[in-house]
């Protein structure tokens, strides 16, 4: 595998279920981040991970738990959501420190909740 | 706040016509980066370009190439004979350090559909 993958590419869930969305980066990164990208808004920032510590958190909602268990897996579990949360959720890793950082993202996970 | 413009929604262009994309961003920063992404139908972004803000040289990559312009805080990106293959939605992103813990967090623009028809 190279880059970033994500698991699953597509999850119908519904309003009571659980679920996990699983990122793994193969980039040897530093730090890892989740979007949400919803139709016809922007790509919003949901989470950032440096060196496994949360560094933001940008007032997503609490039926959103990240996991960064290491530097190179992060993960979003998923519980109560709600039809307004299906979207496309996109992982990114980069490495922090270098001048040239660049966040380089994975093909999506892309959530319908019913 | 940090604030990324991509007025154009939509652009229906012929093969091998040339295109230009635009990008008008905001920010309080003196140093800062910006980037072009590329989403094909798949869903995954793609990085095309990084630009500091202390460098504005254009840059040209086989048929890519960028104009950045300071003054008019600007970051337009032009595809020369374009390809069926270029369709996909083009986002242009701000970056901006994250000051407790490290790292950078980008400000997307709204991205604009390129569909190129044969």
């Amino acid at each position: 595998e190279t880059g970033v993958t994500q698991t699953p590419r597509h999850l119908v869930m519904g309003m009571t279920n659980k679920k996990s969305l699983k990122c793994e980066q193969h980039l040897g990164h530093n730090a890892m981040y989740w979007y949400k990208q919803s139709a016809k808004k922007p790509l919003e920032l949901m989470f950032v991970y440096n060196f496994k510590e949360q560094t933001e958190n940008n007032s997503v909602p609490s039926r959103f738990s990240p996991e960064c268990p290491n530097s190179s897996h992060l993960f979003l579990h998923l519980h109560t959501l709600q039809p307004e949360d299906s979207a496309l959720y996109l992982c990114a890793s980069s490495q922090v420190g270098l001048s040239q950082e660049t966040q380089y993202f994975g093909p999506g996970t892309r959530l319908l909740v019913l | 706040a940090q604030k990324v413009t991509q007025a154009q929604t939509e652009i229906s262009v012929v093969e091998k016509e040339d295109v230009t994309l635009d990008c008008v961003y905001e920010t309080r920063d003196t140093t800062y980066y910006l980037f072009w992404y590329k989403q094909p139908p798949s869903g995954e972004l793609v990085f095309l370009i990084r630009r500091n803000s202390f460098d504005e040289q254009n840059e040209i990559s086989g048929r890519y190439s960028w104009n950045f312009q300071k003054s008019t805080s600007s970051f337009n990106f032009t595809i020369t004979a374009s390809q069926v293959v270029d369709s996909a939605v083009y986002f242009c992103a701000l970056s901006e350090p994250i000051l407790t813990g490290g790292g950078n967090k980008l400000t997307f623009g709204t991205g604009t559909q390129l569909k190129v028809e044969l």
